[in-house]
């Protein structure tokens, strides 16, 4: 059971928009900044969002990333195939003294 | 070009040890904070463990507190994970990532399987 919870699987066709929750608490994603990553099949997690809304150098304008009390959101416009991949929240928290991930949620492509 | 190649990985008996290491280029490494991630494939991530810039703190998960040892050494330019008494439940591939609260650069991972 992960500290934070994602859904496990979201879907939406190419060229629309989906979003993908990350929920958690006061201790973690309430006090903390949140970093979303994208893991691709057979491949290591890639950093998309930083510091709730960031994006990293070469990451497109199509990631967003939101946050409210102890919630945050990933956004992906303009879907392609090639966004077919697992997406992790992750923060720090404060209670555990340690870093925590959501349990991952698995993004198809129809 | 960061890289960070992490080994030390294999099939060790339950209760055994292991040392993994992740070598690190690309980056002044005395300037950022270090973690190991690790993967049971098919399954999620999970955090283990991380250190600050100097060593000075370190930090781990509940589920191997007690039994992993962070480590670095800013002459080689890289870290560690001592792991001891070592379950079939660490079964994983661990990874190694530049940043503690933000891991922004992650290297491919070495596997540890613990099996009798």
């Amino acid at each position: 059971q992960s500290v934070l919870t994602q859904p496990p699987s979201v879907s939406a066709a190419p060229g629309q928009k989906v979003t993908i929750s990350c929920s958690g608490s006061s201790s973690n994603i309430g006090n903390h900044y949140v970093s979303w990553y994208q893991q691709l099949p057979g491949t290591a997690p890639k950093l998309l969002i930083y510091d709730n809304n960031k994006r990293p150098s070469g990451i497109p304008d199509r990631f967003s990333g939101s946050k409210s009390g102890t919630s945050a959101t990933l956004g992906i416009t303009g879907l392609q195939t090639g966004d077919e991949a697992d997406y992790y929240c992750g923060t720090w928290d404060s209670s555990l003294s340690a870093g925590v991930f959501g349990g991952g949620t698995k993004l198809t492509v129809l | 070009e960061v890289q960070l190649v992490e080994s030390g990985g294999g099939v060790v008996r339950p209760g055994g040890s292991l040392r993994l290491s992740c070598a690190a280029s690309g980056l002044t490494f005395d300037d950022y904070g270090m973690s190991w991630v690790r993967q049971v494939p098919g399954k999620g991530l999970e955090w283990v463990s991380g250190i600050d810039w100097n060593g000075a703190s370190t930090g781990y998960a509940d589920s191997v507190k007690g039994r992993f040892t962070i480590s670095r050494d800013s002459a080689k330019n890289s870290l560690y994970l001592q792991m001891n008494s070592l379950r079939a439940e660490d079964t994983a591939l661990y990874h190694c990532g530049r940043g503690v609260t933000t891991i922004d650069y992650w290297g491919q991972g070495t596997l540890v399987t613990v099996s009798s």
